[in-house]
């Protein structure tokens, strides 16, 4: 109940291409759901997050789709850049007077030149 | 603000060894999170603390697995005695009460190599 399952475990996309990360959870429970960027020798820092009111966030060349029946979120990059190389992490997390984050297993992105 | 400082950044230490992991979080911050990330098992919530108090200490893989935080500014992470098995990257994060901001940031972790 309290895990997110990401897919897939390594991703390599043509530059100029679009990656897709996708995610799944059980726990209705969970009420935001960000996704993490890190890269080589760093700490995983915010990207971007949706709350499950909307179905769909945009900023910049990142989007999240979010669709709450199937309990699943995904993460599109748009024009995939070498810079966008790195691992991606979604999480989900529950308002229990603090915020619990629960990660998936990450994805390695590779965006060759 | 430098963000969430962790020390030191690698440490290779013995079996059998007691090990110290430290973190200062964002001033101002709430909660504090240790992670560890492991190729196998991605980033692992081992425990969480609001306002200095253990919250959930469930991830916390066994005994020899210690966590506090005397203060707000302070927070350690002790493995004693340590084990091959616990070399990973240990990472502490901090954020604010979800009423005002819900990122959590992360320190650069510190790589833990037991041998």
């Amino acid at each position: 109940q309290q895990q997110v399952k990401q897919s897939p475990q390594s991703l390599i996309v043509q530059k100029g291409g679009i990656s897709i990360i996708n995610c799944a959870y059980e726990n209705t429970a969970f009420d935001y759901f960000p996704w993490y960027q890190q890269f080589p020798g760093k700490g995983p820092a915010l990207l971007i997050a949706i709350r499950p009111d909307v179905s769909e966030k945009k900023e910049g060349r990142f989007t999240i789709s979010f669709n709450k029946s199937a309990k699943q979120f995904s993460l599109h990059i748009m024009d995939s850049q070498p810079g966008d190389s790195a691992t991606y992490f979604c999480a989900a997390s529950i308002n229990t007077g603090t915020y619990k984050y629960i990660f998936g297993t990450g994805t390695r992105l590779k965006v060759l030149a | 603000d430098a963000g969430v400082i962790q020390s030191p950044r690698h440490e290779v230490t013995e079996m059998g060894q007691e090990v110290t992991l430290r973190c200062k979080p964002i001033s101002g911050h709430n909660s504090l999170f240790w992670y560890r990330q492991t190729m196998m098992r991605g980033l692992e919530l081992l425990i969480y603390f609001n306002n200095n108090v253990p919250i959930d200490d469930s991830g916390m893989p066994e005994d020899r697995f210690s966590a506090k935080m005397p203060n707000a500014s302070f927070s350690t992470l002790k493995i004693q005695p340590s084990e091959p098995r616990d070399s990973a990257v240990y990472f502490c994060a901090s954020s604010l009460t979800p009423q005002t901001n819900t990122e959590a940031f992360f320190g650069q972790g510190t790589r833990l190599t037991v041998v």
